[in-house]
């Protein structure tokens, strides 16, 4: 695989649900990045974190909170999400942010009921 | 803002025929990568172009990227089933990396 976790690989939530997903690299990369993939939009770049900090927030709601602790772990809050949030949301990590070679997660598959 | 276009959407074609994706960039590009993911599956990288008209080649699978930076191509020779997947391109300008909408090939046996 790509050294690349995410977990749950699935999910279902209520719109007034709070959940959040997990994403771990064990590349020992510096930047880490959330992707939201549907079935009617192109990859939608989400946040992008470069040594635990945020660089780039991409008009995404608030309902989305990231979190990254450290440089091996990102995590995406999610609080009162709605049906079109429902996506494949990737997380993927590169060596330095930038133009890098991106490795992607296996992806966590949430629904919006 | 900036815009990545990929033609075709969609390509069908018998095992054994070649198979073009075309990526169009709006801006000149520093780089362009090329990812592919197959059905189910997350996007996994294939190749990243750098030079003005540089070329690389992988086994089957033939990259340009244009003279003038904003065009690239990925070309498959006698496709086999193990190609089947969405081929997506991505451009990397200034401080901000876009993905292309995807070409899904379909491989008929």
């Amino acid at each position: 695989e790509t050294g690349v976790t995410q977990t749950p690989r699935h999910l279902v939530m209520g719109m007034t649900n709070k959940k959040s997903l997990k994403c771990e690299q064990h590349l020992g990369h510096n930047a880490m990045y959330w992707y939201k993939q549907s079935a009617k939009k192109p990859l939608e770049l989400m946040f992008v974190y470069s040594l635990e900090e945020r660089v780039e927030n991409n008009s995404v709601p608030s309902r989305f909170s990231p979190e990254c602790p450290n440089s091996s772990h990102l995590f995406l809050h999610l609080h009162t999400l709605q049906p079109e949030d429902s996506a494949l949301y990737l997380c993927a990590s590169s060596r330095q942010e930038g133009g890098n070679e991106q490795f992607f997660g296996p992806g966590t598959r949430l629904t919006v009921l | 803002g900036q815009q990545v276009m990929q033609i075709p959407q969609y390509q069908h074609v018998q095992e054994g025929e070649d198979f073009t994706t075309y990526c169009n960039s709006s801006t000149t590009l520093s780089n362009i990568q090329w990812y592919k993911q197959r059905p189910g599956g997350h996007p996994v990288f294939l190749i990243q172009l750098v030079k003005s008209g540089e070329v690389k080649k992988q086994k089957r699978l033939t990259f340009q990227f244009g003279e003038a930076k904003k065009n690239s191509s990925l070309h498959i020779t006698a496709t086999q089933t193990t190609d089947v997947g969405t081929y997506f391109c991505a451009g990397y300008y200034g401080q901000n990396f876009v993905f292309g909408p995807g070409t899904r090939l379909s491989v008929l046996p």
